[in-house]
C-alpha cells in the first residue's frame, strides 16, 4: 500500500535561517507531488507540485523553493526564513491516473 | 473560473442533527468533485468524492449532492456526532489540470 511520510513534524526556527522539509511517497512511482501552506484560519494554498524528477511548478512566488531529486522525494526549502513563513506545511501526492489527493501528517512550522 | 466558494465559514450543529456544507463552482471542465476532512494537527483526509455522471452519493452517515445544472454540490452528514467536529474542505478538479482547487474550509463544531 502506498503511504506518505512528511518531517519534522514540529519545528521552530529562528528568522534567516534555512528551511528544509522532506517527503517521501512509498509504494507507488512516478507520483504526483504537492506542497501545500495553511497559514493562521483554514485556506490550503498551493506552493509548489511536481509531475516528475527536476520537474517544480512554482503556483507564488515568495521566500521559498522545491526541488524533487528522486521519483518519490520532494522537499522544500528557503535560505532565509521570514516571520510570515510560519504555518502548517503539507505534502500530498497522487498517481498519474488518479484524482484524489493523500495528504501527510503536515509539519508545523514557527518562526520566531 | 478556477474558484470554487464554499459556505458557511463555520457551522454549529447539537448532536443528531444535520449538517450542511455547500460548494459552487463556474469551471465547467471539472468533473471530480471529493470532500476532504480535517482535524487538528493533521493534514486533510479524503471523505467522500462524487463525479458529475451521478447527482447523489451516500457513504454511511455522509452524503454528496451534486446540481451539475447549477453547478453545485453539497455535503450532508446525517446524525451528526461531536467526533464529526472538524473542518471540512470541498474541492474540484477537471481535464488536464494536475491540481485540486479548493474551497476555503468549514469549521464544524458538533455540540455533545
Amino acid at each position: 500500500s502506498q503511504t506518505i511520510h512528511q518531517w519534522p513534524a514540529t519545528l521552530v526556527q529562528p528568522v534567516g535561517s534555512p528551511l528544509s522539509l522532506e517527503c517521501t511517497v512509498e509504494g507507488t512511482s512516478n507520483p504526483n507531488l504537492y506542497w501545500y501552506r495553511q497559514a493562521a484560519g483554514r485556506g490550503l494554498q498551493l506552493l509548489f507540485y511536481s509531475v516528475g524528477i527536476g520537474q517544480i511548478s512554482s503556483e507564488v512566488p515568495q521566500n521559498l523553493s522545491a526541488s524533487r531529486p528522486q521519483d518519490r522525494q520532494f522537499i522544500l526549502s528557503s535560505k532565509k526564513l521570514l516571520l510570515s513563513d510560519s504555518g502548517f506545511y503539507l505534502c500530498a501526492w497522487t498517481g498519474f491516473l488518479d484524482y484524489g489527493y493523500t495528504f501527510g501528517s503536515g509539519t508545523r512550522l514557527t518562526v520566531v | 473560473q478556477q474558484q470554487v466558494k464554499q459556505s458557511p465559514q463555520s457551522l454549529i450543529v447539537q448532536k443528531g442533527g444535520i449538517s450542511i456544507i455547500n460548494c459552487a463552482y463556474e469551471n465547467t471542465a471539472f468533473d471530480y468533485f471529493p470532500w476532504y476532512q480535517q482535524f487538528p494537527g493533521k493534514g486533510p483526509a479524503l471523505l467522500i468524492a462524487i463525479r458529475p455522471d451521478v447527482s447523489e452519493k451516500k457513504e454511511g452517515r455522509f452524503t454528496i449532492s451534486f446540481n451539475k445544472s447549477a453547478k453545485q454540490f453539497s455535503l450532508h452528514i446525517m446524525d451528526s456526532q461531536p467526533g464529526d467536529s472538524a473542518t471540512y474542505f470541498c474541492a474540484a478538479k477537471g481535464g488536464s489540470n494536475y491540481k485540486l482547487t479548493f474551497g476555503k474550509g468549514t469549521l464544524l463544531t458538533v455540540n455533545p
